[in-house]
């Protein structure tokens, strides 16, 4: 346990569903992140949260909806997604500092069908 | 535009041998760097960081080495054990304003096994 915790570990989605993807960090972190990880692709910034505020929206298609109601939870709404959209989605906490790196979480695997 | 890239996507060695890991990075402006090792089913794990106003640092078995005029910088691992057998993704990170959250860049990650 790193102190990160991601729920569901595995989903299995169709095309027309809606699910969330949901983060939980209780390491007094102020910033919280979203990364994808497809296969054989560096980790891509997905959308940063600091002080629950979005800094940071990587040209994301707006099927992916981000939500931070406070610092130390994080949301990822999915709807309409497309197999492409396939992946380890990574939660990740930090401080602002730029000497600190991130907690990451275990990931959520997704698979759109 | 891949702005971290490490080239090798794998590396075989044997145990007790050293392993060495190389990453390169094209943006000036990153002047932290870390190393994230990642299990199977895991999210990455922090492993080691060097800043930019140093050209080495040195934890346990680990040692990360910064070239700044190549924009290079290599993990070494001595020696090495079945153990570290994972995937080693390389980060850097660019100054920004206070309150802005920090963003690591990562390369695409190499896959080591440490053969027994």
């Amino acid at each position: 346990e790193t102190g990160v915790t991601q729920t569901p570990r595995h989903l299995v989605m169709g095309m027309t569903n809606k699910k969330s993807l949901k983060c939980e960090q209780h390491l007094g972190h102020n910033a919280m992140y979203w990364y994808k990880q497809s296969a054989k692709k560096p980790l891509e910034l997905m959308f940063v949260y600091s002080l629950e505020e979005r800094v940071e929206n990587n040209s994301v298609p707006s099927r992916f909806s981000p939500e931070c109601p406070n610092s130390s939870h994080l949301f990822l709404h999915l709807h309409t997604l497309q197999p492409e959209d396939s992946a380890l989605y990574l939660c990740a906490s930090g401080q602002t500092r730029e000497s600190d790196g991130y907690t990451f979480g275990s990931g959520t695997r997704l698979t759109v069908v | 535009d891949q702005q971290v890239k490490q080239n090798s996507p794998s590396l075989s060695v044997q145990e007790g041998r050293i392993s060495i890991l190389n990453c390169d990075y094209t943006n000036s402006m990153f002047d932290y760097f870390l190393w994230y090792k990642k299990y199977p089913a895991e999210g990455p794990t922090f492993l080691i960081s060097i800043s930019s106003i140093k050209d080495k640092n040195e934890d346990g078995r680990f040692t990360v080495f910064l070239n700044k005029s190549a924009k290079h910088l290599s993990l070494h691992i001595v020696p090495s054990q079945p153990g570290d057998s994972a995937v080693y993704f390389c980060a850097a990170s660019a100054r920004g304003r206070e309150t802005s959250g920090s963003r690591l860049t990562f390369g695409e990650g190499t896959q080591l096994t440490v053969n027994p």
